[in-house]
């Protein structure tokens, strides 16, 4: 079964770092370019950051440039995003999501389940 | 702010065709194709409709997807209880580097 699972997330002061991990599982995941999306306590989602599929090449929203930083070890099937400098308006729930290849060019075909991250003193 | 605009709300009964607009520009949806996400309450998001009308294997031929122009529009006939779920619209922006983005999401209540 294809799947990517997050964990890593918790509460955390302003100020502070949290590392989420997502680990895939039933796909050839170095194949794969992967993104972490974020969904703030009833509102929408949004894009945070993307990766190649070697870790080569790395984008970031603006919201989270230079305290983001998203890599891979596709050798451990996992993907990460180290996030430092934590903010209050970084609270939400943080999932990982591959991009479709061939068969669904450009959109998300599989998501995680997520993992909540709460900023709060 | 969300760069393409949904409605916040929609609404029909059951068995009622209801449809959802997304509005971009022509970095956007002008000029790359579109997506459709469906969440239901309490869980992750799920792809619906990719490159702008196609559904991928197990959603229903109820929903379908079109594109004319900076816009976007999702339809569901026939609409169902379990329809009841936020809807989002994305697509990638040549003006953000070729990143992606979201619509502000289109909560659809079935009465």
């Amino acid at each position: 079964e294809v799947q990517l699972v997050e964990s890593g997330g918790g509460l955390v002061q302003p100020g502070g770092s949290l590392r989420l991990s997502c680990a895939a599982s039933g796909f050839t995941f170095s194949s794969y370019w992967m993104h972490w999306v974020r969904q703030a306590p009833g509102k929408g989602l949004v894009w945070v950051s993307r990766s190649n599929s070697d870790g080569s090449r790395t984008n970031y929203a603006d919201s989270v440039k230079g305290r983001f930083t998203i890599s891979r070890d596709n050798a451990k099937n996992t993907l990460y995003l180290q996030m430092n400098s934590l903010r209050a308006e970084d609270t939400a729930v943080y999932y990982c999501t591959r991009v479709g290849q061939l068969l669904y060019p450009g959109a998300f075909d599989i998501w995680g389940q997520g993992t909540m991250v709460t900023v709060s003193s | 702010q969300s760069v393409l605009t949904q409605p916040p709300s929609a609404s029909g009964t059951p068995g009622q065709r209801v449809t959802i607009s997304c509005s971009g520009s022509s970095s956007n949806i002008g000029s790359n194709t579109v997506t459709w996400y469906q969440q239901l309450p309490g869980t992750a998001p799920k792809l619906l409709i990719y490159s702008n009308s196609h559904r991928p294997s197990g959603v229903p031929d109820r929903f379908s997807g079109s594109k004319s122009g900076t816009s976007a529009s999702l339809a569901i006939s026939g609409l169902q209880s379990e329809d009841e779920a936020d809807y989002y619209c994305a697509a990638w922006d040549d003006s953000l580097n070729g990143l992606v983005i979201f619509g502000g999401g289109t909560k659809l209540t079935v009465l």
